[in-house]
């Protein structure tokens, strides 16, 4: 079945200082793939997306690339900030379907930015 | 602000009793939500998937009658955990499907979480 994986947590960086969170996914045709962010005592946002191959999701400084080739989907900061630390998530869903709720998640990985 | 809440953010109960957890979506309709469990350092994991004025589609291993999920309005899903024992202790959450008016597009929306603790 479909499965994510990211690097093991926690990430500790100092502000300022660059980060990139690795996750690989495995699934059949062409999933949609998604960084969701969770900041403590809230909800899981969407950070950003991409939806095929080569593209580039970004948001707020963020970025990832689809690698069909590597089927991965990094996300990278030039510079974080402590008011980046949070759990973020990558995540796909199935291509084809109708509604992008199904979501399978990786396990997470905890950022902490110390100022 | 938040445009999907979940009730209670924790609970506590008891072996045996029945907690109920609301997911509701603030500013817009919702046909479909859905319903996670998360394992502490896991991932995410889809339980079931409510529609509304139907009965829930339940992921394969996730146990219905323990996990029962009614969607009764456009705004509102629960979850109810009955004869709860401490290995359903876990974080809960809930996300709803704000549709676009392009077919087949919209995004989705996260509550909060539910933290159940059964002692």
């Amino acid at each position: 079945g479909d499965s994510v994986t990211q690097m093991e947590g926690p990430v500790t960086l100092s502000e300022e200082a660059f980060l990139t969170i690795n996750c690989t996914y495995t699934a059949t045709g062409y999933p949609s793939l998604f960084w969701y962010v969770q900041y403590p005592g809230e909800g899981l946002q969407l950070l950003l997306k991409a939806t095929k191959a080569d593209d580039k999701g970004s948001n707020k400084g963020f970025e990832a690339t689809y690698r069909k080739e590597t089927t991965s989907f990094h996300l990278e900061k030039g510079s974080v900030q402590v008011s980046d630390s949070a759990v973020y998530f990558c995540a796909l869903v199935k291509a084809g379907g109708t509604s992008y709720g199904k979501l399978t998640f990786g396990q997470g990985t905890i950022l902490t930015v110390h100022p | 602000g938040a445009v999907v809440s979940q009730h209670p953010s924790w609970v506590i109960c008891k072996s045996g009793t029945s907690v109920k957890i609301e997911c509701r979506s603030l500013d817009f309709q919702a046909t479909t939500m859905f319903w996670y469990r998360q394992f502490p350092k896991q991932s995410l994991m889809l339980m079931a998937t409510s529609n509304e004025g139907s009965k829930a589609t339940y992921e394969q291993g996730v146990e219905k009658d323990k996990f029962l999920i009614n969607h009764a309005s456009l705004t509102l899903s629960t979850l109810t955990v009955t004869s709860a024992h401490p290995e359903d202790s876990s974080f809960y959450i809930c996300s709803a499907w704000r549709e676009r008016e392009k077919v087949n597009t919209g995004e989705l929306f996260f509550g909060e979480g539910s933290r159940l603790t059964v002692l």
